[in-house]
Formats: C-alpha cells, sequence, structure tokens
C-alpha cells in the first residue's frame, strides 16, 4: 500500500531535549516535504527536499533541521525544542515531473514542548 | 505577496448543496488544489484544476477562473461526514512549492 509513515504519532516532551520525527515513503516520491499546523494559521512548510542530499527552507524553518540521505526518508530534527514548536506536523511526499501531482500525507504528529 | 483567502468557516444543513470559494494572488499560477480534512487527520487529495470550467467528481465539483483568480469547491447532497475542513492550494511555479489557504471548516447540521 503507497504511504507516508510518521512516527512517533504523539510525543509530550520538555524544552531543549533533542527529538527527532521519521518520515518515510513507499513511492519512490522524489519531493518531500514537512508541515506544521496551528489553529487558524493552516498548512506552514518548514523545509522541502527535491532530491537525495538537496534541502530548502521553507516558510517556517528556524528551529529545525531535516537531512535527506536516502530517497524515502526525510527526517525532522528539533535540536533544542521550545514551547512554541508545541504543534501538529505533516511529513508529505509527490511526484515530479509533468502535471503536478498532489501530495500524499503521513498521519501527522502531534507534539507537545513543556 | 502572494495570498490565499477562503472564508473561515461556513455551515450547510444535511442533503443540501455548499459552494466554498477560494481567490488567489500568486506571482504565476501551474494549478490548483483541493483538499479535505477530518479533525485530527492529514489532509487528502480532492482536486486539482489547471485550466479554466468545472471538473466533476461524484458529489464533488471543483471551478477555476484563472483571469479572476477564483475557485470554487461545490458538494452536492451533504452528508454528515463532509464535515472537516476544506483546503485550497496554489502551485505557482515549475518548483513543485504550494501556497496554502487557512482552510474553511465546514460544519453539517442535520
Amino acid at each position: 500500500e503507497a504511504q507516508v509513515t510518521q512516527n512517533p504519532r504523539y510525543l509530550i516532551t520538555v524544552t531543549g531535549k533533542k527529538l527527532t520525527v521519521t518520515c518515510s515513503q513507499n513511492m519512490n516520491h522524489e519531493y518531500m516535504s514537512w508541515y506544521r499546523q496551528d489553529p487558524g494559521l493552516g498548512l506552514r512548510q518548514i523545509y522541502y527536499s527535491m532530491n537525495v542530499e538537496v534541502t530548502d527552507k521553507g516558510d517556517v524553518p528556524e528551529g529545525y533541521k531535516v537531512s535527506r540521505k536516502e530517497k524515502r526518508n526525510f527526517p525532522l530534527i528539533l535540536e533544542s525544542p521550545s514551547p512554541n514548536q508545541t504543534s501538529l506536523y505533516f511529513c508529505a511526499s509527490r511526484a515530479m515531473g509533468g502535471v503536478p501531482q498532489p501530495q500524499h500525507f503521513g498521519d501527522g504528529t502531534r507534539l507537545s514542548i513543556l | 505577496g502572494q495570498n490565499i483567502d477562503q472564508p473561515t468557516e461556513m455551515t450547510a444543513t444535511e442533503g443540501a448543496i455548499v459552494q466554498i470559494n477560494c481567490t488567489y494572488q500568486t506571482s504565476g499560477f501551474n494549478g490548483l488544489f483541493w483538499y479535505q480534512q477530518h479533525a485530527g487527520e492529514a489532509p487528502t487529495f480532492l482536486s486539482y484544476n489547471v485550466l479554466d470550467g468545472l471538473e466533476e467528481k461524484g458529489r464533488f465539483s471543483s471551478f477555476l477562473s484563472r483571469s479572476k483568480g477564483y475557485s470554487y469547491l461545490l458538494l452536492k447532497e451533504l452528508q454528515m461526514k463532509d464535515s472537516a475542513s476544506y483546503l485550497c492550494a496554489v502551485t505557482p511555479g515549475s518548483n513543485y512549492q504550494l501556497i496554502w489557504g487557512a482552510g474553511t471548516k465546514l460544519i453539517i447540521k442535520p
């Protein structure tokens, strides 16, 4: 089954404790992206990647890191989480080339930073 | 700047028809997407428009007017399960980036 898998689904942690949210897709998509979603603000892009070893900042990259060492994986790293990073996070992927393709989203990760 | 506007919230009655509007001002246009998102869940793809006109998919239809920077999503024969947020997103250029609207929360009443 074609899917984007995020882990963990839920995490409560404390300020300053490094965490990683994993994202993996099995559709051989070149493009992957991370979003955060906060009430009233919609989806805001954090980082995206168009290929292995190629990553770019989105609209709200501060406080986050990503890596793309393999095509299928795109982890999101919070080196020193702060309470303002409490949010619902989504990983997404899509194919590139030709007509723009719809994004496939993971189930989301709800992070609470205390 | 680039901007997408949608109503924040709409209410409709089960069995009725509702139209959710989306207007956009972007540096370019390479297509418009509609997604449905139930509370706490991931967005799921509904439709894609790149040419002017109406695209119909069962109970859902999406319309685009590029000259007016305007799209709408039409939902017919509303069901309670249609209660969700509906997100409009535009691809301005060829680099696969999306500009997202804040979404319209649709409440269906019996």
